[in-house]
């Protein structure tokens, strides 16, 4: 069964320093996502990505947030400044366009020291 | 703000018990309703969707959705120590392929063997 994939699997960077985290959304699906969860804390909508550009985006998603989609397969989250409060698990989820069923990759867990 | 309310838990039954998990939203526009399961560390995987007033079963889960109540809530029968996660319930405000979902912060589940 296709699944998302996300890599690394853990990142750690000093704060400051710039981040992207890659993910592969499952091949056919055409709507894709960033979502972030602090530690302990809800699963937070960051951006969408429709057709080569931003559908929506929340208030998190500030200038120091860019996606990009490189090529035909990877959809990038990057991060310019990283912050203390940047730390979280983010997870990519993407759907078809016939249905609105999200599915989510494994995550990335960024620290930021 | 777009709300979605959930008991935190931790929500603990025995084996073989009938697990009741509720959720409350604040948009009445909302379109779509979702719940997934998170084990610690791991990413959200969905068990259902359901999207018209009423029942909706599957397996050993039952959606049940009331949009006049703005509620929404999953049983699970049978419950089993391998159920033991935290059950997010995530919304969606638009209809068809667009739109993030916003998530409750989640039901933590205790399945006692």
């Amino acid at each position: 069964e296709p699944e998302v994939t996300q890599t690394p699997s853990h990142q750690v960077t000093q704060m400051g320093q710039e981040v992207i985290l890659r993910c592969v959304p499952i091949s056919n699906h055409l709507y894709f996502y960033w979502y972030r969860q602090i530690l302990g804390q809800k699963v937070e909508f960051l951006v969408s990505f429709y057709n080569n550009e931003i559908s929506e985006k929340s208030e998190i998603f500030d200038d120091q947030f860019s996606v990009e989609r490189p090529d035909g397969s990877n959809f990038t989250l990057k991060i310019r400044s990283t912050k203390l409060e940047d730390s979280a698990m983010y997870f990519c989820a993407s759907t078809r366009g016939d249905t609105d069923t999200q599915y989510f990759g494994p995550g990335t867990r960024l620290t930021v020291l | 703000q777009k709300e979605v309310e959930q008991n935190s838990g931790p929500l603990s039954v025995p084996e073989g018990a009938i697990a009741s998990l509720n959720c409350t939203y604040s948009d009445r526009g909302s379109q779509s309703f979702f719940w997934y399961r998170q084990y610690s560390g791991k990413s959200p995987e969905l068990i259902m969707s359901i999207y018209s007033n009423g029942d909706k079963e599957d397996g050993r889960f039952t959606a049940q959705l009331n949009k006049a109540s703005q509620y929404v809530s999953l049983l699970i029968r049978d419950s089993q120590p391998s159920d033991s996660a935290t059950y997010l319930c995530a919304v969606k405000l638009e209809g068809g392929s667009q739109g993030n979902l916003i998530f409750g912060k989640g039901t933590k589940l205790s399945v006692k063997p």
